[in-house]
């Protein structure tokens, strides 16, 4: 049973260019949530996504976007990218409510 | 913004000793849940405990909550140096009652066992 996995593992980009991120959750989850995790840092909630739709969404700017398809997998979209959005990408998959969440292994996303 | 504060902040200890990590939270919570990550890495879920529950056991973990305090505590015992890695407690907040995943997470507590 495959769990949650994300692609692609690393990624450099330069300022202002765009970035997409992808997750496929672990089967039988039809939750997506997505994370930034800054170093030393703990992860902070993005957004969730539930029947295609964004459920729930943190404190973070409409640069950053997403999407879940009708598979449950999903994709986050960054615009316009800033020095201070480097950090590790993190996808979390589970069921309805979600109360219990399995993550990935991660984006670590560079921008130069 | 970070909900829960670990404490300590790091954490050395021999293999076989017991590692003891704490966290506070700020709000009302449905539950709190215990994550390790490596190297930077996906975080692994270890313990979920809900807000009606006082004590939790799995395997050589055991984790208490005080929702009086607003905090928790994670007790590994007999620890190995495999425990090496950074450990987070997360807080599923009440929204309207209902709960729908959205985790709020301390800064963690890096823990380093000496073989």
């Amino acid at each position: 049973d495959a769990g949650v996995t994300q692609s692609p593992t690393h990624l450099i980009k330069t300022r202002g260019q765009q970035v997409t991120l992808r997750c496929s959750p672990k089967s039988g989850h039809d939750t997506v949530s997505w994370y930034q995790q800054a170093l030393g840092q703990g992860p902070q909630f993005i957004f969730q996504y539930y029947e295609e739709e964004e459920r729930q969404r943190g404190n973070f700017p409409d640069r950053f976007s997403g999407h879940q398809f009708p598979n449950y997998s999903s994709e986050l979209n960054v615009n316009a990218l800033l020095l201070g959005d480097s950090a590790l990408y993190l996808c979390a998959s589970g069921q309805g409510s979600g109360e219990t969440q399995y993550f990935g292994p991660g984006t670590r996303l560079l921008v130069l | 913004s970070q909900q829960g504060e670990e404490d300590p902040q790091a954490l050395s200890i021999q293999e076989g000793e017991n590692a003891t990590m704490n966290c506070s939270y700020k709000t009302s919570i449905n539950n709190l849940q215990w994550y390790r990550q490596n190297s930077g890495r996906g975080l692994v879920h270890l313990i979920l405990i809900r807000s009606n529950e006082r004590e939790k056991h799995s395997g050589r973990l055991r984790v208490t909550l005080d929702t009086s305090k607003k905090s928790s505590s994670l007790l590994i015992t007999a620890s190995r140096a495999a425990d090496t890695a950074s450990y987070f407690c997360a807080t599923d907040a009440r929204a309207g009652g209902t709960s729908y995943g959205k985790l709020t997470f301390g800064q963690g507590t890096i823990l380093t066992v000496h073989p």
